[in-house]
């Protein structure tokens, strides 16, 4: 059964980066699968960040393309998001999903990010 | 910007029918956007029930069903239950040189 859980940080400072990394299980971050981030600002619909395949590269929504780096490790099966220059607007529940095939699933619970001074 | 629009909400009496659509501020939507529908209630991650427009996956109930209609796509439920009350958003697949996925804002279903 796959698995994959958000962790990082809880607060940001604003101006500066957020990072969170998802951990797979159950699969293999090198098969062919896009790994994915989606986000929920509180009380909001939900936002597509961006994919990531091992080998076939990246792509991100064009309104976060300027500050979102999205990376692979092999080999601790992870996968990660950075997101810079963030502002109170970047306050979400960030998800991690296995992506591929056209499919959506499983998602991870999730994870709150508050940016906040 | 590309905007993606779903009714904000549906009510529904139990064991009847409701259609939530799915829209594109560029055009029709076609198999080509492969339409997925999520199902979310409060507190908790969204579970998908449609990819591809119409193919479920195992645990998708059967009263689920995805399709094209017209210009949109539609994610139909009939007989509904009382736990189908939550917000359901549609994604759809943008092509080209940038390819990326949007949401539609979701369409809060109330069973009642």
């Amino acid at each position: 059964q796959v698995r994959v859980q958000e962790s990082g940080p809880g607060l940001v400072r604003p101006s500066g980066t957020l990072s969170l990394t998802c951990t797979v299980s159950g699969d293999s971050i090198s098969n062919d699968i896009w790994w994915t981030w989606v986000r929920q600002p509180p009380g909001k619909g939900l936002e597509w960040i961006g994919e990531i395949h091992h080998r076939k590269g990246t792509f991100y929504t064009p309104t976060l393309r300027s500050r979102v780096t999205l990376t692979v490790d092999k080999y601790t099966n992870q996968f990660s998001l950075n997101l810079n220059s963030v502002t109170a607007a970047d306050t979400a529940v960030y998800y991690c999903v296995k992506g591929g095939d056209w499919r959506f699933g499983p998602w991870g619970q999730g994870t709150l990010v508050t940016v906040s001074s | 910007q590309t905007v993606v629009t779903q009714e904000p909400s549906l009510t529904v009496s139990p064991g009847g029918t409701v259609t939530l659509t799915c829209a594109s501020s560029i055009g029709p939507v076609t198999s080509a956007y492969y339409t997925n529908w999520l199902q979310q209630k409060p507190g908790q991650a969204p579970r998908p029930l449609i990819y591809s427009t119409n193919d479920k996956y195992s645990w998708t109930p059967a009263r689920f069903s995805g399709s094209l209609l017209g210009v949109r796509a539609a994610l139909t439920l009939s007989g509904v239950q009382p736990e189908d009350e939550a917000e359901y958003f549609c994604m759809l697949y943008y092509s080209g040189a940038q390819p990326h996925w949007v949401f539609g804002g979701g369409t809060k279903l109330t069973v009642l």
